[in-house]
């Protein structure tokens, strides 16, 4: 049973408009969420983080919201640009450090 | 920002062949992980290091081994490559703290034959 979610495999914006990425969690004792950004053949780069006892968190272009009732985190780029195209993951932390990751989301940001 | 290296970052090898892939971190953090991962699927933890001496195995079953004799140092090994064993490596480190953050370095990508 997967704990952390990403439902969209895929998403495509305008450059300049915003990127709303998704990510959905089942057990409310993740006491830490993550965001990281990969591209192919290279290791995941740490965007953003926030804890559980945050709503929201920001850093630049990207901000990421915690909705903790619904279980539910985004991350959001605003503008988003070209070198923004990526697969985005979301990630909880679960005992001592230890994460758990979603699938990913593919986002492509058109010029 | 973590500086952790891995090399070799691709590599090509036969059945059968053993193999040990190398990561090292330069930020005396005292965790470190290694994540299995294919493509368009999440990241597997498959071994984590809570300090020198200390190995656990993760939430994905792996055949590989692993060992941290030094804080900087945690190397995975393959005894007896199988083309089941074709994904990308990627190794991670932490400092034990309020902020789980884990640095990635550049990931191994192997294929077996």
């Amino acid at each position: 049973d997967q704990q952390v979610k990403q439902n969209s495999p895929s998403l495509s914006v305008q450059e300049g408009r915003i990127s709303i990425l998704n990510c959905d969690y089942t057990n409310s004792m993740f006491d830490y969420f993550l965001w990281y950004k990969k591209y192919p053949a290279e290791g995941p780069t740490f965007l953003i983080s926030i804890s559980s006892i945050k709503d929201k968190n920001e850093d630049g272009r990207f901000t990421v919201f915690l909705n903790k009732s619904a279980k539910h985190l985004s991350l959001h780029i605003v503008p988003s640009q070209p070198g923004d195209s990526a697969v985005y993951f979301c990630a909880a932390s679960l005992r001592r450090g230890k994460l758990i990751f979603g699938q990913g989301t593919t986002l492509q940001v058109k010029p | 920002e973590a500086d952790i290296y891995q090399t070799p970052r691709y590599l090509v090898i036969g059945t059968g062949k053993k193999i040990t892939l190398e990561c090292s971190q330069t930020m005396g953090h005292d965790k470190m992980y290694w994540y299995q991962q294919d493509p368009g699927m999440e990241l597997h933890l498959i071994h984590y290091s809570y300090g020198v001496n200390s190995t656990e195995k993760g939430d994905l079953s792996s055949e590989s081994t692993v060992s941290r004799i030094r804080t900087e140092h945690f190397p995975l090994t393959l005894e007896s490559a199988r083309p089941s064993h074709t994904s990308q490596y990627l190794c991670a480190s932490s400092i034990t703290g309020v902020v789980k953050t884990q640095y990635f370095g550049p990931g191994t990508r192997l294929l077996v034959l």
